[in-house]
């Protein structure tokens, strides 16, 4: 069975600051994929980054960048310059060849100005 | 491009009663997805839809139904509603590859509260 892990329900950084918010999975597929996702306290899930398993290079978007050491099954996310627009509910999140989505518990993320 | 939308955001049932929620996909999409998201247990599938087909499920029970319309719309059905089912629905869209590898947008979800 496919599952996600997020050990830090909760983090803290301050503004213009870097944070990096931990994930580790388990699949037993071979082609996948792997997302972060932020939920606001507005409740919308915005995509954040993905990464393509076979791809070796990380994925970067802006200032949100992943760590993904696929034998470790570890997919990590790192804010740079953060802003207080960034504080939100961040998943970690699983996509496999079932078509449905595996998400982490979330890491609450909050930004000190 | 408009994004996902849901229809209605909130939603007051009592227990016993059923409920529809709509989702309507991105223009072009073909993949309509639902999840449950509840403090509890967090975010769980429910099902998939493709071309009118329910095409993936999750381990909810048969009062959890669904379908999609030829415009790819997709409605959600619950029946006998239980106090554990209030939670926020949300429903995503994607243009429809096999597996959980595409992409899904998600809409603003729909909060049920069960009475």
């Amino acid at each position: 069975a496919q599952t996600v892990t997020q050990s830090q329900p909760e983090m803290s950084v301050q503004e213009a600051e870097t944070v990096t918010l931990s994930c580790t999975y388990d699949t037993s597929e071979s082609d996948y994929y792997l997302f972060w996702y932020k939920q606001p306290p507005s409740r919308q899930m915005i995509l954040v980054i993905r990464q393509e398993a076979y791809k070796q290079q990380n994925a970067t978007e802006n200032r949100f960048s992943v760590n993904f050491q696929k034998a470790a099954k570890s997919f990590s996310l790192k804010i740079s310059d953060s802003q207080l627009g960034d504080a939100a509910m961040y998943f970690c999140v699983n996509g496999g060849s079932q078509g449905n989505l595996i998400f982490g518990k979330g890491t609450k993320l909050s930004v000190k100005p | 491009k408009a994004g996902v939308t849901q229809t209605p955001r909130y939603l007051i049932k009592t227990r016993g009663q059923q409920v529809t929620l709509s989702c309507s996909p991105i223009s072009g999409h073909r993949s309509v997805s639902w999840y449950q998201q509840t403090p509890g247990q967090g975010l769980q599938f429910l099902f998939e839809y493709f071309s009118e087909t329910q095409r993936n499920k999750g381990n909810f029970p048969g009062r959890f139904s669904g379908r999609q319309f030829s415009n790819s719309r997709s409605e959600m059905n619950v029946s006998t509603l239980e106090l554990g089912d209030s939670a926020l629905y949300l429903c995503a869209s994607s243009g429809g590859l096999v597996g959980g590898t595409d992409t899904q947008y998600f809409g603003p979800g729909t909060r049920l509260t069960v009475l």
